[in-house]
């Protein structure tokens, strides 16, 4: 089962919004509503923004959101803050292997 | 509030075992919707699923793992267990424990514990 895909870098200013796509195929993103966003700090360990495509768990701030269309999942962060300066991931269930990750998005804050 | 913790050796040799433990407070373990599992993430790269189990005994491997993992539950003293055997230097990784619900996320993590395979 094969990494997720997701840019390497995404960037913007502060207040701006900034979106991270995931692509898989249709046995892991496309095929399932069970697609995750991780935001993980340097030295941290990975914190849960996103389940279920859209789903914020509590305490999760309203500018995060999440979308899917076909194979390919995407957060937005929007109002961009100096605390969003970090790595995220998505990950995707894929059947017969639970769980499946991406390759991983650095965001910096302009 | 739910706390994972790892403990274990931060330095394996290559070819032995490595082992770790997860303990759980502020949770039951035996809760039937989750199941808990151990993650990794070498140096500056991205996370690797290892596998899961479920307090019933059910468990589930990355099949890339699967040859060499074990992971197993202590409901009584409220911790899981990580076993990887063989391990070369590409196990050398940041190796999280973690609560996996229904939903295939990850909405528990522990703090991490770096492991080192080397001579």
């Amino acid at each position: 089962q094969s990494a997720l895909t997701q840019p390497p870098s995404a960037s913007g200013s502060p207040g701006q919004s900034v979106t991270i796509s995931c692509t898989g195929t249709s046995s892991d993103v496309g095929g399932y509503n069970y697609v995750s966003w991780y935001q993980q700090h340097p030295g941290k360990a990975p914190k849960l923004m996103i389940y279920e495509v859209s789903k914020r768990p509590s305490g999760v701030p309203d500018r995060f959101s999440g979308s899917k269309s076909g194979n390919t999942a995407s957060l937005t962060v929007s109002g961009l803050q100096t605390d969003d300066e970090a790595d995220y991931y998505c990950s995707s269930h894929a059947g017969s292997n639970p769980y499946v990750f991406g390759t991983g998005t650095k965001v910096t804050v302009l | 509030q739910l706390q994972l913790q790892e403990s274990g050796p931060g330095l394996v040799k290559p070819s032995e075992t490595l082992s770790l433990t997860c303990t759980v407070s502020g949770v039951s373990i035996t809760s039937s919707s989750d199941h808990w599992g151990w993650i990794r993430q070498p140096p500056g790269k991205g996370l690797e699923w290892i596998g899961n189990i479920h307090y019933s005994g059910i468990t589930s491997y990355n099949a890339s793992l699967q040859s060499r993992v074990t992971i197993s539950v202590d409901t009584s003293k409220k911790h899981f267990s990580l076993r990887l055997s063989s391990v070369t230097a590409a196990d050398t990784a940041i190796y999280y424990c973690a609560r996996l619900p229904v939903d295939y996320s990850v909405n528990y993590w522990g703090q991490g514990i770096l492991v080192t395979v080397s001579s």
